[in-house]
Order: C-alpha cells, then structure tokens, then sequence
C-alpha cells in the first residue's frame, strides 16, 4: 500500500516560509491528486489546498494569498509553502491522497515562535 | 466559506448504537458534497472510513455505515466498540473547496 511521509523544519519564526514536502512511496502519485491537511494543538483538521502531478492547484480560499504548492515528479514530491507564518500556523500538517483522502502521511509538527 | 457542523460530542455504550451528523451551512448535504468520514485517535494521523456518502473503505469495520439522510450526512456506528473511542471528521466538498466539519467526541461508557 502506498506510504506518504512529510518532511520539514519543525520550528520557524514569525513572519517566515513553511516549507514541507510529502514523498509518495509508489507511482499511484500520477494518478491522484494531493491534498495538505493541518491540525492545530487540539483543534479540527483544515484543509489547505490539493495539487496534481501535473501542477494544476486548488487551495482554501482563507489561505490562498499565503500558499503555493509544487511537485516534483521525479522524487514523486509534493511541496507546500505557505508564507509570512505566525503563531497560528502551529499545527500538525499532513499530506493525504486523493478525492476521497484514504492514505495519509504521519504527520509533521510545525512550530511558530520568536 | 461553507461551515460544516457535527455534534461536538456524544457518549454511547458499548455494544449500542449511534448516528453522528455532518450539515452544511450551504443547504442539504447531497451526493454532489461527496461526504466523507474520518476516525482520529489521539496522536495519529485521521483514518478514512466513509466516501462518497455510502461508501467503505477495505478496511472499514462493517459495523460503520454512511447515509444521506434529512439534508445530512450521517455516520453509524453499530455494536459500538471500546476501540471506537474517538474523534469523528467528516468532510464535504463545497464550491470547489474540501471543507472539514469540527469534529465529534464520541465517549463509549
């Protein structure tokens, strides 16, 4: 079965860029989309944005302004990017597969403070 | 942006029954929302349990169902289990937009 694993600084401070990336394990990464999910400490989870192998995008209207997302085909990676972060974007951040989001990555805990 | 409403939280016994309910802000929720029902145990990542409304993943204990039912989405859990102690998402789609509801607690006691 397909395994995700994301990858990143665990510790950033206000005002800089998250940068993540989520390594699919097998070549269903060209057939399905890709999805970012977060989690702040005991909170819900928040969608953030899908994105194709092919590049095409679709992210959250309330963080679009801050977010991009790339691939990288060839390591069969997902990027995500979300800019000018602050205490508020602590959270667990996942990688998910697809429309129906059945495989998930481990997670990866991101934190935001000075 | 379309809120997405679940009971905070609901308690039931093992071996007892028990529906959660996922509604939209936008209206009812349909087939066109493609609801979708996670479990999430504390410390790990959420488990896909319901797609599409009705549908079930491989590993999805039988005892879980999906429906559509009075403009809602619906999750039930039947012959409840201790091991179904846990925190219950679920999903729609909405104008091109995935949107998670807040969440249900569900205590089995």
């Amino acid at each position: 079965q397909v395994q995700l694993r994301e990858s990143g600084p665990g510790l950033l401070k206000p005002s800089e860029t998250l940068s993540l990336m989520c390594t699919v394990s097998d070549n269903s990464f060209v057939s399905f989309y890709w999805n970012w999910v977060r989690q702040s400490p005991g909170k819900g989870l928040e969608w953030i944005g899908y994105i194709y192998y092919s590049g095409a995008a679709n992210y959250n209207p309330s963080l679009k302004s801050r977010v991009t997302m790339s691939v990288d085909t060839s390591e069969k990676q997902i990027s995500l990017h979300l800019k000018s972060v602050t205490a508020a974007d602590t959270a667990v951040y996942y990688c998910a597969r697809g429309m129906y989001f059945d495989y998930w990555g481990q997670g990866a805990l991101v934190t935001v403070s000075s | 942006q379309t809120l997405v409403t679940q009971e905070p939280s609901m308690t039931v016994s093992p071996g007892g029954t028990v529906t959660l309910t996922c509604a939209s802000s936008t209206g009812a929720v349909t087939s066109s929302s493609y609801p979708n029902w996670f479990q999430q145990k504390p410390g790990q990542p959420p488990r896909a349990l319901i797609y599409s409304a009705t549908k079930k993943h491989s590993w999805t204990p039988a005892r879980f169902s999906g429906s559509l039912l009075g403009g809602k989405a619906t999750l039930t859990l039947s012959d409840v289990q201790p091991e179904d102690e846990a925190e219950y998402y679920c999903l729609l789609y909405s104008g091109g937009s995935q949107v998670f509801g807040g969440g249900t607690k569900l205590t089995v006691l």
